[in-house]
């Protein structure tokens, strides 16, 4: 069973605060995400990497940046939290090889910033 | 990117079949059809992929006509456990490009 896991389900931050998300995936795929998802928004692409220190801006960006050090760990930075930025916030992971298109979700970090 | 269009929400009673169309009018020739399954609270779930006509799995059906601008998503007799929000890809596969999930169908199995 392919396993992407999230540092934490449950995080508070105050303004201003730099925050770490972290995720690990244990099927040594190439491609890794992080979406957000709000209510009434569905799910919105932050980044994506395709491959070791590569990364992609997705379709929000602004406010994050990304890490991608090694292959099986993609961590979400939030230079300096702000209250738009509490979210749900979910890691995926998926082959590079193929024409599978399947993405494996992680439980998911439910972040508050105050 | 292909831009694809669902209900934004349905209700079903217990053991009817659900199907779920979604529109897709400017697919292009290598995308696949792609429909995830999302409970509260948890991550989106793969359910099922196509190209073109059917494909059937253990959970779901999935419908694609020749001209491949809808697909249809067929639930077989639901239960409560089906209640979730269902989304509708269009992905490429010629490579990593952007997918975007929008914000699905919201499906209420009612007892």
């Amino acid at each position: 069973d392919v396993k992407v896991t999230q540092s934490s389900r449950y995080l508070v931050k105050r303004t201003g605060e730099k925050v770490f998300l972290e995720c690990v995936q244990d099927m040594d795929h190439e491609n890794m995400f992080w979406y957000r998802q709000d209510p009434g928004l569905g799910l919105r692409l932050i980044y994506f990497s395709y491959d070791v220190k590569m990364k992609e801006k997705g379709d929000i960006p602004e406010g994050y940046s990304v890490s991608r050090e090694k292959k099986e760990r993609f961590s979400l930075i939030l230079e300096s939290a702000s209250t738009n930025q509490t979210s749900m916030y979910l890691c995926a992971s998926r082959t590079g090889r193929g024409l599978y298109n399947e993405q494996f979700f992680g439980p998911g970090t439910r972040l508050t910033v105050l | 990117l292909a831009k694809t269009t669902q209900p934004i929400s349905m209700d079903s009673y217990e053991g009817q079949e659900v199907n779920i169309t979604c529109s897709h009018n400017n697919i292009a020739t290598n995308d696949y059809i792609t429909w995830y399954q999302q409970f509260p609270s948890q991550g989106p779930r793969f359910i099922i992929q196509g190209y073109k006509t059917k494909v059937t799995n253990e959970v779901a059906s999935l419908f694609i006509p020749a001209d491949r601008k809808s697909s249809t998503l067929s639930l077989p007799r639901v239960s409560l456990s089906d209640t979730a929000v269902y989304y509708c890809l269009v992905v490429y596969s010629g490579g990593y490009q952007k997918v975007t999930f929008g914000t699905g169908t919201k499906l209420q199995v009612i007892p």
